[in-house]
């Protein structure tokens, strides 16, 4: 039982380069989340998946899509990456009657 | 909306010593409220939470909680820290709506000196 993984754990990018982060859960949880941590400002959400086909914005949306491939997975795609997308990334999961969130270990992404 | 405010962004002290860390919100109604605990280069690690009944919650690690509604806090406590404490906390308040709309405090620094 992995909890929430993602993938990679680090990666560095050139202005303009595209990526995708993956996150999957064997937690069977429905709702998903995508975070950005940066010093001094928490986590702040950039996209949420309340069941498997919905996604919404969170609060930092701008530069991200998102996509709920299936109920285990979640993942995160810049198209062109900036400079100001350098943060970790973190993934999280809640499950049905249970507000609270497991989170997965982060993803640290360097633009440069 | 949900916001939370940690209003210590570092606080170093002693081992043994007592800790408080603060933590306010707002939120309309009652709120599920979490701590979490990061290490550095880790994810975050759920400590405790409340979702209603009893105001003083026990979580991991020897730490507790009270909810105090007509203060809107929720203050982490620990009687006798350890080096091991040495971290980044943070408050969370969670809508009671299932599933959404999570906002986390911006953090404490917690230093542990020997």
């Amino acid at each position: 039982n992995a909890g929430v993984t993602q993938t990679p754990k680090f990666q560095v990018l050139k202005t303009g380069q595209s990526m995708t982060l993956q996150c999957a859960q064997d937690m069977n949880h429905n709702s998903m989340y995508w975070y950005r941590q940066d010093p001094g400002m928490g986590l702040r959400l950039i996209y949420y998946s309340a069941s498997e086909g919905t996604t919404d914005k969170g609060e930092v949306p701008n530069g991200y899509n998102v996509s709920r491939l299936n109920k285990r997975e979640f993942s995160l795609r810049l198209e062109s990456a900036a400079p100001s997308q350098t943060s970790v990334y973190f993934c999280a999961t809640t499950g049905t009657g249970r507000n609270e969130q497991f989170f997965g270990p982060g993803t640290r992404l360097t633009v440069l | 909306a949900q916001s939370v405010t940690q209003p210590d962004i570092h606080i170093t002290v002693s081992e043994g010593a007592s800790l408080e860390l603060r933590c306010n919100y707002s939120y309309g109604a009652t709120p599920y409220l979490f701590w979490y605990v990061q290490s550095p280069g880790q994810g975050l690690q759920l400590l405790l939470k409340y979702f209603s009944g009893d105001t003083l919650v026990q979580g991991i690690k020897g730490f507790e909680a009270e909810f105090k509604r007509s203060q809107s806090s929720f203050n982490l406590r620990k009687p006798s820290v350890h080096w091991s404490d040495a971290a980044e906390y943070f408050c969370a308040v969670g809508a009671r709506n299932y599933g959404q709309n999570f906002v986390f405090g911006p953090g404490t620094r917690l230093s542990v000196l020997p």
